[in-house]
């Protein structure tokens, strides 16, 4: 079974502090993704990445950076955290080998960190 | 632009009833994916079955099953006799431009 895992399932922070948010599958596969999800918005793409070191602004990138060092594990940075931030945070991973198997294969989902940031 | 409509945001439903959860799409893609996906309480959002766009056929899974309509542009999901278990958010969800694109879900409270 694939498993994906985050680091933390439950974070509290202050304004101003970084935060990272990691995120390791163990199915070796290609593409990771980061979310957010407020109550209303849905699942909402931050960031995704289609291979090492290659990094795809989502839908809402700001605020937020990403880092994909090794296949397995896709890191969500919070430069400076604000109280809008505050939400549960998703992430996943597909395979295929292109970038455009991004969006034609199922994701799994790690289990979610929901950041409360004071 | 792709799209994914789910008009029904929040459906309670008494346990051994049926219940339907409908999905509206938008794609000028004449290729895509139509994806549900589970979120129960628990928070971990489960992968329940993915569609291409030249497969027009009903799926059955058990209780579960999918009418994929590309006429209009619906995928729906019926869950028949419904149980506790399947109290959970629902997504549906879209290929787009190099990602999936979900819809906003439709909370379902099956009562015992």
């Amino acid at each position: 079974d694939v498993k994906v895992t985050q680091s933390s399932r439950y974070l509290v922070k202050r304004t101003g502090e970084k935060v990272f948010l990691e995120c390791v599958q163990d199915m070796d596969h290609e593409n990771m993704f980061w979310y957010r999800q407020d109550p209303g918005l849905g699942l909402r793409l931050i960031y995704f990445s289609y291979d090492v070191k290659m990094k795809e602004k989502g839908d809402i990138p700001e605020g937020y950076s990403v880092s994909r060092e090794k296949k397995e594990r896709f890191s969500l940075i919070l430069e400076s955290a604000s109280t809008n931030q505050t939400s549960m945070y998703l992430c996943a991973s597909s395979p295929g080998f292109l970038a455009g198997a991004a969006s034609y294969n199922e994701q799994f989902f790690g289990p979610g960190t929901r950041l409360t940031v004071l | 632009a792709q799209k994914v409509t789910q008009a029904q945001t929040e459906i309670s439903v008494v346990e051994k009833e049926d219940v339907t959860l409908d999905c509206v799409y938008e794609t000028r893609d004449t290729t895509y994916y139509l994806f549900w996906y589970k979120q129960p309480p628990s928070g971990e959002l489960v992968f329940l079955i993915r569609r291409n766009s030249f497969d027009e056929q009903n799926e059955i899974s058990g209780r579960y099953s999918w009418n994929f309509q590309k006429s209009t542009s619906s995928f729906n999901f019926t869950i028949t006799a419904s149980q506790v278990v399947d109290s959970a958010v629902y997504f549906c969800a879209l290929s787009g431009d190099d990602k999936i694109i979900f819809g906003k879900g439709t909370r379902l409270h099956i009562l015992p």
